[in-house]
């Protein structure tokens, strides 16, 4: 079974601009979480998705957004980016929100 | 809320030695908690979990855990260090939601040769 997949993998951005990240699931499974990951603040939890529905979110700013689609794949948004927005962002996946959580391989965000 | 301490952000150990990587938690209620381990430039790995089933949690690699409830830990231990394990460990817990993680800052194992 193929694993969580995240494109792209390296992303370079400006101030200001927006971004869009993508997480592939893997397959068969419903749940999808974000986080991420820097080395000032480590691993912080951005949001979670099950069936199409956000159910939980951290304590982000709501430049931070994000959807899942009817076939589980998950996006997420940053818009207006920040220098500290520089980051690697995990994505997560499960078979149920009571399931153990595989990691996708992240998408390292720089911004300049 | 919860919190996860990871003592050490650097732990030093010859190869065969034992490897020792602290975490202890707070939590108000009966914790789920995690180890998982993270290579350069990739994402995390599964080591083990604790779900309130057998407070010795052995997991893959040879690596294992013991939950403590009176001393809030739940330390991460393997016998003999291989210098494949050298990576970063990261201890995780949540309550009732297995999919809203709080992570620790992680401690970065070296393997001396």
């Amino acid at each position: 079974k193929a694993g969580v997949t995240q494109t792209p993998r390296y992303l370079i951005k400006t101030r200001g601009q927006q971004v869009t990240l993508s997480c592939s699931p893997i397959s068969g499974h419903r749940s999808v979480s974000w986080y991420q990951q820097t080395p000032g603040q480590g691993l912080q939890f951005l949001f979670e998705y099950f069936s199409e529905t956000q159910r939980n979110k951290g304590n982000f700013p709501g430049r931070f957004s994000g959807r899942q689609f009817s076939n589980s794949r998950s996006e997420m948004n940053v818009s207006t980016l920040e220098l500290g927005d520089s980051a690697l962002y995990l994505c997560a996946s499960s078979s149920s929100p009571t399931d153990t959580q595989y990691f996708g391989p992240g998408t390292r965000l720089t911004v300049l | 809320a919860q919190s996860v301490t990871q003592l050490g952000s650097h732990v030093s150990v010859s190869e065969g030695a034992l490897v020792l990587l602290r975490c202890n938690y707070s939590s108000s209620v009966p914790p789920y908690l995690f180890w998982y381990v993270q290579y350069p430039n990739q994402g995390l790995q599964l080591l083990l979990k604790y779900t309130s089933a057998a407070t010795l949690v052995k997991g893959i690699n040879g690596f294992e855990a013991e939950f403590k409830k009176s001393e809030t830990s739940f330390h991460l231990t393997k016998p003999s260090a291989h210098m494949s394990d050298a990576a970063e460990y990261f201890c995780a817990v949540s309550e009732d939601n297995f999919n809203k993680f709080y992570f620790g800052s992680g401690t970065k194992l070296n393997v001396k040769p």
